[in-house]
């Protein structure tokens, strides 16, 4: 069975640090997701990645597919940055297994 | 830009009561997914489906649960005889499909807030 852990669960930055969040899984997969999901509870997909490095705008996001390991970095947070990212992998029958979420609060 | 659509965004119903989720997906894609949350918890995968059948299913997908795509562009989720434990968010998604690199990006509504009481 696939678990996905994210770390921290919390994390609470002033505005225009570097913010990491880090995601593994236990298994192989097809793909991994990095989603953010704000507090009215709409989720958006930010980045679909199977390999190396994705960047847009001020979020990079890395894998590691021999570590089983991702990361999402946010450059100059800012306060509108605030939400839940939720880490999800796409198994071998490419359903998503989700993460549970890293509370990303960023003060002004 | 195109985006998938739920109706409605809230619905509240009497334990034992049928109720129907409806999803509009983006119109060229061919594969279709329903996710549950519990509040406070993780989302979770209900189950899938191409080609006017259920592709996968999880073990929360029960007898009670169906899926149907019954005009070529709405995709319901019905749920026969709802129980307290049925309230979450609901979230419809889709993808075109299978790319020459495997899976492609899935797309999600906004999400049906279910509360059975």
């Amino acid at each position: 069975k696939n678990e996905v852990e994210q770390s921290p669960q919390n994390l609470t930055a002033q505005e225009g640090e570097f913010i990491t969040i880090n995601c593994s899984y236990s298994v192989g997969i097809s793909a991994l997701h990095w989603l953010q999901q704000h507090p009215g509870g709409g989720i958006v997909s930010l980045f679909m990645l199977s390999s190396g490095k994705k960047k847009h705008g001020r979020l990079i996001a890395t894998i590691n597919i021999q570590e089983k390991h991702s990361s999402l970095h946010i450059t100059a947070s800012h306060p509108r940055d605030s939400a839940v990212y939720i880490c999800a992998v796409m198994d071998s029958n490419y359903q998503l297994i989700w993460g549970a979420g890293t509370k990303l609060i960023i003060k002004p | 830009e195109p985006e998938v659509t739920q109706t409605p965004s809230h619905q509240v119903t009497q334990m034992g009561q049928e109720v129907i989720l409806r999803c509009v997906p983006i119109s060229n894609h061919l594969y279709f997914y329903w996710y549950r949350q519990i509040l406070g918890q993780k989302v979770e995968f209900l189950v899938s489906f191409y080609n006017n059948e259920i592709s996968e299913k999880s073990e929360i997908f029960d007898d009670q649960f169906s899926v149907e795509r019954p005009d070529g562009s709405n995709f319901t989720l019905k749920i026969r005889s709802t129980k307290l434990e049925d309230s979450a968010m609901y979230f419809c998604a889709s993808t075109m499909g299978l790319g020459l690199a495997g899976a492609l990006e899935q797309y999600f509504g906004p999400g049906t807030r279910l509360t059975v009481t």
